[in-house]
């Protein structure tokens, strides 16, 4: 079975430093990876995928995530945190075996102080 | 582009009503449509897939005549909730997949609080 897990359910960071953002997966074939972030009372927005090719990939508002296949993880990063990146965050693994759910992790919320 | 709105963002109603609520993407079809439930400070959890013109996909322990899901289009697909009860409480969000390959990224509305009293 497909699984993904985040396993830190907070991650304080002050403004101005560097953030990390957690997951690990475990896949059976190719791994189709997402980060989604959600704000108070909204849906989720899409970061970024890792799909195929360059292990770093690149997002949106300055995200950036890193597929490392040997530690099955997938973590996201910012190089310089700012206070409205304070939201919840989500990893996600699309289902390859014929329903192509999406299995998300259990969410890591992000408070950046300023 | 590819944005999805759903409809209602609140809505109260009275234990023992229905409520229905719709997500339509507005600018490109969806093959298929997601729907899930959030409840607070947790995950989002799959109630059901649903795809144009077929009975949609129920995960184990949501029940389907409760929770009423039609994909009349390749626009809209809406959730009823129907006899609800203040268990039913809790956010619902849908989300739209465009189909175009298995490798692509969701586009999820706004999401919809119900409030049952």
């Amino acid at each position: 079975a497909q699984s993904v897990a985040q396993p830190e359910d907070q991650v304080n960071v002050a403004e101005g430093n560097p953030l990390t953002v957690k997951c690990t997966y475990s896949v059976s074939g190719n791994p189709y990876l997402f980060w989604y972030v959600q704000y108070p009372n909204r849906g989720l927005q899409f970061l970024l995928k890792y799909i195929t090719g360059d292990n770093l990939v690149k997002g949106s508002y300055g995200f950036e995530a890193e597929f490392n296949k040997s530690q099955t993880s997938f973590h996201l990063k910012k190089p310089s945190a700012l206070v409205s990146d304070s939201a919840l965050y989500f990893c996600a693994v699309r289902d390859q075996s014929g329903t192509y759910k999406y299995i998300f992790g259990t969410g890591t919320r992000l408070k950046v102080l300023a | 582009g590819a944005v999805v709105s759903q409809h209602p963002s609140w809505v109260i109603c009275k234990s023992g009503t229905s409520v229905k609520i719709e997500c339509r993407s507005l600018d490109f079809q969806a093959t298929t449509m997601f729907w899930y439930r959030q409840f607070p400070k947790q995950s989002l959890m799959l109630m059901a897939t649903s795809n144009e013109g077929s009975k949609a996909t129920y995960e184990q322990g949501v029940e389907k005549d409760k929770f009423l899901i039609n994909h009349a289009s390749l626009t809209l697909s809406t959730l009823t909730v129907t006899s609800a009860h203040p268990e039913d409480s809790s956010f619902y969000i849908c989300a739209a997949d465009r189909g175009r390959s298995n490798t692509g990224e969701l586009f999820f509305g706004e999401g919809s609080r119900l409030t049952v009293l």
